[in-house]
C-alpha cells in the first residue's frame, strides 16, 4: 500500500546529542513537509521541500536541519541547538501539482530528551 | 499570512448528541479549507475539505462543515456522535495564491464522547 513512514516511531536522546527522523513515502508526492506537535499548540512547520535538493524552513526551523537528496526521502536532524525538542514529529507530503495544500501524514514520531 | 481559531479546546458531548467544533480563519485572499482528525499517538487524517463549489461539505464518518465567508468560519458538525470519535480535530487553511503551500493548523480541539 502507498503511504509515508515515519521511523523510529518512539526515541529517547540525551541532552547534546543529534538525532535523526527517517520519512519515506512512496505515494510519488513531490512536496515533503515536517511539522513539530505539542499539546494546546496544533502543528507548527519546521521545514517543508517541494522538490528535490531543495527546501525552505518554515516558522521554527531553528535549531533543526533537513536534506532532499531523493524524492521519496525527507530525514529531519534535530539538532543539539534546539532547546526543547521533547514533542511529537510529523512528516506529510502532498501532490505539487494539485495546488490545494491538502497533506498526507505519516504515524509520527515521538521524541522524548533526558 | 493566514492563521487558523479553534475557539474551543475540549469538547465533552454524550453520545448519540450532536457536536460541532468551531473554526474561524484569517486571510487576505481566497483560501483552502479542511478539517483533520488524530487518534491518540498517530498521524492526522483527512476529514472533508473545502475547494470550491457548494459551501456545505460532507466528508468521512459522517462528518459534514459549512464554509461561512462572511463569517470566515468552517465549522465541523455531527448529528449524532460514537464513543470512536473521540479524537482529536484539527481545522486547517491554505491561501490560494501563494507560493507556500504548506497548511496553517488551528491548536486543536479534543472530542470527548462519553457513554
Amino acid at each position: 500500500d502507498g503511504g509515508i513512514t515515519q521511523s523510529p516511531k518512539y526515541l529517547f536522546r540525551k541532552e547534546g546529542q543529534n538525532v535523526t527522523l527517517s520519512c519515506e513515502q512512496n505515494l510519488n508526492h513531490d512536496a515533503m513537509y515536517w511539522y513539530r506537535q505539542d499539546p494546546g499548540q496544533g502543528l507548527r512547520l519546521i521545514y517543508y521541500s517541494q522538490i528535490v535538493n531543495d527546501f525552505q524552513k518554515g516558522d521554527i526551523a531553528e535549531g533543526y536541519s533537513v536534506s532532499r537528496e531523493k524524492k521519496e526521502s525527507f530525514p529531519l536532524t534535530v539538532t543539539s541547538a534546539q532547546k526543547n525538542p521533547t514533542a511529537f514529529y510529523l512528516c506529510a507530503s502532498s501532490i505539487e501539482g494539485v495546488d490545494t495544500g491538502e497533506l498526507f501524514f505519516g504515524e509520527g514520531s515521538r521524541l522524548t530528551v533526558l | 499570512a493566514q492563521s487558523v481559531t479553534q475557539l474551543d479546546s475540549q469538547v465533552p458531548v454524550f453520545e448519540e448528541a450532536p457536536v460541532e467544533l468551531r473554526c474561524n480563519y484569517s486571510s487576505s485572499v481566497s483560501v483552502y479549507l479542511f478539517w483533520y482528525v488524530q487518534y491518540p499517538n498517530q498521524g492526522l487524517q483527512l476529514l472533508l475539505k473545502y475547494l470550491s463549489g457548494s459551501t456545505l461539505v460532507k466528508g468521512i464518518n459522517g462528518f459534514e462543515a459549512e464554509f461561512n465567508k462572511s463569517q470566515t468560519s468552517f465549522h465541523l458538525r455531527k448529528p449524532s456522535v460514537h464513543i470512536s470519535d473521540t479524537a482529536e480535530y484539527f481545522c486547517a487553511v491554505s491561501a490560494t495564491d501563494t507560493g507556500r503551500r504548506a497548511l496553517t493548523f488551528g491548536s486543536g480541539t479534543r472530542l470527548q464522547v462519553q457513554p
